[in-house]
């Protein structure tokens, strides 16, 4: 089955600590993404890799760091330089289709501060 | 970055009514996508449209790509337990060499379905 994987699935963050979210795609598509879900708002991007060793920071960078060493995996750190990290994460990919073009998402992973 | 006007934000209906979501932008877009997400999980893919007018289905599910391309509706027929959740859409536009593909996402539409 062609699909995305997220682990894990709840994570805890202790003050200070650096956690790391992997996102792993079996699609062989191109283009990565991570998007941070907070309650009653819509999906806001963290970082975009379009092709492997390059990624851009989307409107929320701050405070997190991503590496896309190999196409099918595209994990995510969240620092202790975010101060708010509580929040559902997803994970998503896109083949780079050109006009006609779609998205699919991970199962997401739920940080948690405690 | 741009967010999509969807409306509404919730609907409550009974089992068996028809339901109907829309999205709008100010920019164009070259595709639309509608998803469904239930709680504690990623956004399950329902339709994508590709051209404007299309007018696509996928079982009880009707999307249309506005002839602007600046809008897309959801219709959901003869609604049963199951749908209950949040719908959201997303629009695709064609980024440049150096910013690749953008996706722009609505707030979603909680769906409650009433036995």
């Amino acid at each position: 089955d062609g699909g995305i994987t997220q682990s894990p699935k709840y994570l805890f963050r202790k003050e200070g600590q650096n956690v790391t979210l992997s996102c792993e795609q079996n699609l062989n598509h191109d283009a990565m993404y991570w998007y941070r879900q907070d309650p009653g708002q819509g999906l806001r991007l963290i970082y975009y890799s379009q092709i492997v060793n390059d990624f851009q920071k989307g409107d929320i960078a701050e405070g997190y760091s991503v590496s896309r060493e190999k196409k099918e995996s595209f994990p995510l750190t969240v620092t202790s330089a975010q101060k708010n990290p509580t929040a559902f994460y997803l994970c998503a990919s896109s083949a780079q289709a050109g006009v006609m073009e779609t998205q699919y998402f991970g199962p997401g992973t739920r940080l948690l501060v405690l | 970055g741009q967010q999509l006007n969807q409306s509404p934000q919730s609907m409550f209906i009974q089992e068996g009514e028809d339901v109907s979501m829309n999205c709008t932008s100010s920019s164009i877009f070259n595709t639309w996508l509608w998803y469904k997400q239930d709680p504690g999980e990623g956004p399950v893919l329902l339709i994508a449209l590709y051209k404007a007018g299309e007018l696509t289905s996928n079982g009880r599910l009707t999307a249309q790509f506005g002839i602007t391309r600046k809008d897309s509706f959801l219709n959901i027929s003869a609604s049963i337990p199951s749908d209950v959740g949040i719908y959201f859409c997303a629009g695709h536009q064609l980024g440049g060499p150096d910013t690749g593909n953008q996706f722009y996402f609505g707030t979603g539409t909680s769906l409650t379905v009433i036995p």
